[in-house]
C-alpha cells in the first residue's frame, strides 16, 4: 500500500493564480483532513470529509474548496492565491470506525506551496 | 475544539541524555496521540493512549496518559540524534502546538 500520496512536492504561484493539491489514499479510510502547517503554528485544520460527498470547514477555510467524489481522493483547490497561503500543505486521513486506533491519522509526505 | 498545549516548544540536549515533553489540557480526552515528524517530511503515528494512567512503551520512548485523561507525557531515554524532530501530540479534533526536540551528537 503507498498509503496517504500527494502531489505536487513543491509549487509557486503567483498571486491570483489558482491550482489544485491532489490527495490519493489507498486504505480505504472513510475520513480525509487537510492542513496547512506555518512555522512554529503546528497543524491548522483547513477541511475534512467524512465520506465521500461529505465535507465540511475546519479551523482556517478561508480561500480554499474542496470536493470528495470518491472514497481515495480528496484535492484541495485555491482560488486566487494569495502570500497569506504560503505554506506546508498537509493531507491525512483515519477509519473512523470502534475501537481504540479510530482517531489515528495517516499523513502525507506534504506540499511546500509558496505564493509570491 | 479540545485545546492541547505542550510544553516545551523548544528542547536542545546532548546524546546519550534523557528528556520529557509534556501534553496538557483541561479537557478530559477519550483518546490521545503523540506523532513525530522530521524536517520535510510529514507526521507519522507514534502511539495511542486510551486509559487513565496507561503507559506504553515503544523502545526507548514512553508515553503516559494521566489518571484522569486530561494530560500525556513522553519521555525519551538515552536520546540519540535519529530522535530529532518535531513531536505532536493529538486528540479526537485538535492538535498542539508540537515541542521540537533537537538532539546534538
Amino acid at each position: 500500500n503507498a498509503g496517504v500520496t500527494q502531489t505536487p512536492k513543491f509549487r509557486i504561484l503567483k498571486i491570483g493564480q489558482s491550482m489544485t493539491l491532489q490527495c490519493t489514499q489507498d486504505m480505504n479510510h472513510n475520513y480525509m483532513y487537510w492542513y496547512r502547517q506555518d512555522p512554529g503554528m503546528g497543524l491548522k485544520l483547513i477541511y475534512y470529509s467524512v465520506g465521500a460527498g461529505i465535507t465540511d470547514k475546519g479551523e482556517v477555510p478561508n480561500g480554499y474548496n474542496v470536493s470528495r467524489s470518491t472514497t481515495e481522493d480528496f484535492p484541495l483547490r485555491l482560488e486566487l492565491a494569495a502570500p497569506s497561503q504560503t505554506s506546508v500543505y498537509f493531507c491525512a486521513s483515519s477509519y473512523m470506525g470502534q475501537g481504540r486506533f479510530r482517531y489515528e491519522q495517516y499523513f502525507g509526505p506534504g506540499t511546500r506551496l509558496t505564493v509570491t | 475544539t479540545q485545546l492541547l498545549e505542550q510544553s516545551p516548544q523548544f528542547l536542545s540536549i546532548q546524546e546519550g541524555e534523557n528528556l520529557t515533553v509534556y501534553c496538557n489540557s483541561s479537557s478530559v480526552f477519550s483518546s490521545l496521540q503523540w506523532y513525530r515528524q522530521e524536517p520535510g517530511e510529514g507526521p507519522v503515528l507514534l502511539v495511542t493512549v486510551v486509559t487513565g494512567g496507561e503507559v506504553k512503551k515503544l523502545k526507548r520512548l514512553t508515553f503516559q496518559f494521566g489518571d484522569a485523561r486530561k494530560d500525556s507525557s513522553l519521555h525519551i531515554t538515552a536520546a540519540q540524534t535519529g530522535d530529532t524532530g518535531l513531536y505532536l501530540c493529538a486528540g479526537p479534533s485538535s492538535f498542539g502546538a508540537g515541542t521540537t526536540v533537537t538532539v546534538r551528537a
